[in-house]
């Protein structure tokens, strides 16, 4: 099984759709989640970033954290063409000293369309 | 405040050279960490500096090294390029070390060997 798990998609959606990407992971140790936002030919933007289970709200995002289930998901609310990319979600623990791990999902590719 | 800047943006090599990619950090970040992004294996995580000490290294082999200089600005090399080296790279800062700490990435570079 691997670390962290993403649904590649892609994912197709009309305009004003509400849109729910997922990760799920087998580390129990993972604490702080992250969502980050890539276009085509960028680097990754930061969209979420969350300690604690339950939901973090920032506009038309939401992040849900269930570390009971292993789950986090990322929701966008009124989808617009410009959320076309691929959505990242990555993971971290720390560990005793400098150990720790961060690892990523292998992103969902996600079109919006007008 | 300027984001984190990565030069070149494009390169192109042969097999069996080196390269040298540089990476700008978000004034006052003392963290730089790089990764590969290929299609295959998504992000991958190559090394981290804080404050010009290399703390965690990936799962790359040893042709992979980098430095960070006193003012954060960090390079990576890589030698005796391979076919699958062709990637982009992207460095990423961050305030705190990478495990506790949201990270804003560049651009990368898009590496390609022939």
């Amino acid at each position: 099984q691997k670390e962290v798990e993403q649904d590649p998609g892609p994912l197709s959606v009309p305009e004003g759709a509400i849109v729910s990407l997922n990760c799920t992971y087998s580390n129990s140790a993972f604490q702080y989640f992250m969502w980050y936002r890539q276009y085509s030919r960028k680097g990754p933007e930061l969209l979420m970033y969350t300690y604690s289970s339950g939901n973090k709200e920032d506009g038309r995002f939401t992040a849900q954290v269930d570390k009971s289930s292993k789950y986090i998901s990322l929701f966008i609310r009124d989808s617009q063409p410009s959320d076309s990319a691929t959505y990242l979600c990555a993971m971290s623990a720390k560990g005793g000293g400098s150990n720790y791990k961060l690892t990523f999902g292998k992103g969902t590719l996600l079109t919006v369309n007008p | 405040k300027a984001g984190v800047t990565q030069t070149p943006r494009y390169l192109i090599k042969t097999r069996g050279q080196q390269v040298t990619l540089s990476c700008s950090p978000i004034s006052g970040h003392r963290s730089v960490s790089w990764y590969q992004q290929t299609p295959g294996q998504g992000l991958q995580f190559l090394f981290e500096y804080f404050s010009e000490t290399q703390r965690n290294k990936g799962n790359f082999p040893g042709r992979f090294s980098g430095r960070q200089f006193s003012n954060s600005r960090s390079e990576m090399n890589v030698s005796t390029l391979e076919l699958g080296d062709s990637a982009l790279y992207l460095c990423a800062s961050s305030l705190l070390p990478i495990e506790s700490s949201p990270l804003h990435f560049g651009n990368g570079t898009r590496l390609t060997v022939t």
